[in-house]
């Protein structure tokens, strides 16, 4: 049972153009969540979180959104640049699992941005 | 300032072989977590580690062992590896606190059992 769901396995864009990624979760117990970008043979890096308290939450050409009634949430990219290739993976955790921050993945998007 | 340092890098092993991967954090973070990356089913959870004495099972811990050396060292092992645990394993760290601090990743082991 899939928790975190990104159903786009890849996304292609221009440069310059936005890039949007989706995530949808299941587990309505979740209220924080974050984006992670993974180059090949590195670990994943944090990018940018929300908490279910925002709707919204932006750093420079990041900005991720939520809906909680949908339980959805995209990251947006703008403008796009070459060095945004990459995957995006999105992930959540539930508030009151302690001192842990265990979180829940989703599948990954890869983006490629073109010339 | 290295972050989290997973030794070995690759690794092949043969079904029935035992191994332990290695990871070391330098920014004092009190907990440390393993989790392996599959095709299509992103990363999962084997084990963490809250604090320094204290582990916890994951998603997945099924085959695996883990010992929380120090508050610095966080090692899986894999007692009799077999071919469905070969994957990418990544060691994460982070600071414990009310503001789910994001976790920071080490650069992997990649693990083939044949």
């Amino acid at each position: 049972d899939q928790q975190v769901k990104q159903n786009s396995p890849s996304l292609s864009v221009q440069e310059g153009r936005i890039s949007i990624l989706n995530c949808d979760y299941t587990n309505s117990m979740f209220d924080y969540f974050l984006w992670y970008k993974k180059y090949p043979a590195e670990g994943p890096t944090f990018l940018i979180s929300i908490s279910s308290i925002k709707d919204k939450n932006e750093d420079g050409r990041f900005t991720v959104f939520l809906n909680k009634s949908a339980k959805h949430l995209s990251l947006h990219i703008v403008p796009s640049q070459p060095g945004d290739s990459a995957v995006y993976f999105c992930a959540a955790s539930a508030h009151g699992t302690g001192t842990a921050s265990k979180l829940t993945f989703g599948t990954g998007t890869r983006l490629q941005v073109t010339l | 300032n290295a972050g989290v340092t997973q030794t070995p890098k690759f690794q092949v092993l043969k079904t029935g072989q035992s191994m332990t991967l290695q990871c070391a954090q330098d920014m004092n973070h009190n907990s440390m977590y393993w989790y392996r990356q599959d095709p299509g089913m992103g990363l999962r959870l084997i084990y963490y580690s809250a604090s320094e004495g204290t582990t916890d099972k994951g998603e997945v811990p099924n085959g695996y062992n883990v010992s929380r050396l120090n508050k610095r060292e966080f090692s899986l092992r894999l007692e009799s590896a077999a071919p469905s645990q070969t994957s990418v394993y990544f060691c994460a760290s982070s600071e414990v606190g009310l503001n789910n601090s994001p976790l920071h990743f080490g650069n992997g082991t990649r693990l083939t059992v044949t």
